[in-house]
């Protein structure tokens, strides 16, 4: 089975700062997608940024980017320039893109990074 | 815009009592899901459907059952709530199977007394 590892709770990084986040997985497959999903106060869950495991380029999306190393089964979040907006919980997950039933198709999700950004 | 609505933000249900949490998703998605959020346990998988009256126990079922009668409804049941039930609940659909990433509702915050 496959899992999802974060082992920051919590990370504080200075407004304006460069802060990275960890996230770590377990599979035997070779196909599947890695993303990071944002949970600010407000609850709502969305998604910052994804990454398909057959694609060697790094993903980025404005300030926000990844650094996927396939072989070492990591995929760690970096937040350029932090603004105070981007205080929340980070999910990392986990989806396979190969699924024999539909039964097995979950999303595993990470434990979650607090950030805090200081003004 | 993808859209995923939980029926309520906030709940505050007695023990004992039978509970639904209804999701609806207006994207025709396949798959939906119910995960319970607790601090330092991150979301947990409760149930999650893949078809209309179609299901799959996650991590947590006990204590919960679900319904999915139409393809846009996924609903939680708590059959005689309890206090550890006491959670954060978040319902999310997504495309099967090669598909990407799930799409989440805002969450009900359901406190049993």
């Amino acid at each position: 089975a496959q899992t999802v590892t974060q082992s920051q709770p919590e990370m504080s990084v200075q407004e304006a700062e460069t802060v990275t986040l960890s996230c770590t997985y377990d599979t035997s497959e070779s196909d599947y997608y890695l993303f990071w999903y944002k949970q600010p106060p407000s609850r709502q869950m969305i998604l910052v940024i994804r990454q398909e495991a057959y694609k060697q380029q790094n993903a980025t999306e404005n300030r926000f980017s990844v650094n996927f190393q396939k072989a070492a089964k990591s995929f760690s979040l970096k937040i350029s320039d932090s603004q105070l907006g981007d205080a929340a919980m980070y999910f990392c997950a986990y989806r396979s893109y190969r699924i024999r039933m539909n039964r097995d198709d979950k999303i595993i999700f990470g434990k979650g990074t607090r950030l805090h950004i200081l003004p | 815009d993808v859209k995923v609505t939980q029926s309520s933000r906030y709940l505050v249900k007695r023990t004992g009592e039978k509970v639904f949490l209804e999701c609806v998703q207006d994207m025709d998605h396949e798959n939906m899901f119910w995960y319970r959020q607790d601090p330092g346990l991150g979301l947990r998988l409760i149930y999650f459907s893949y078809d209309v009256k179609m299901k799959e126990k996650g991590d947590i079922p006990e204590g919960y059952s679900v319904s999915r009668e139409k393809k846009e409804r996924f609903s939680l049941i708590l059959e005689s709530a309890s206090t550890n039930q006491t959670s954060m609940y978040l319902c999310a659909s997504s495309y099967r199977r090669g598909g990407t990433e799930a799409f989440f509702g805002q969450g009900t915050r359901l406190t049993v007394v």
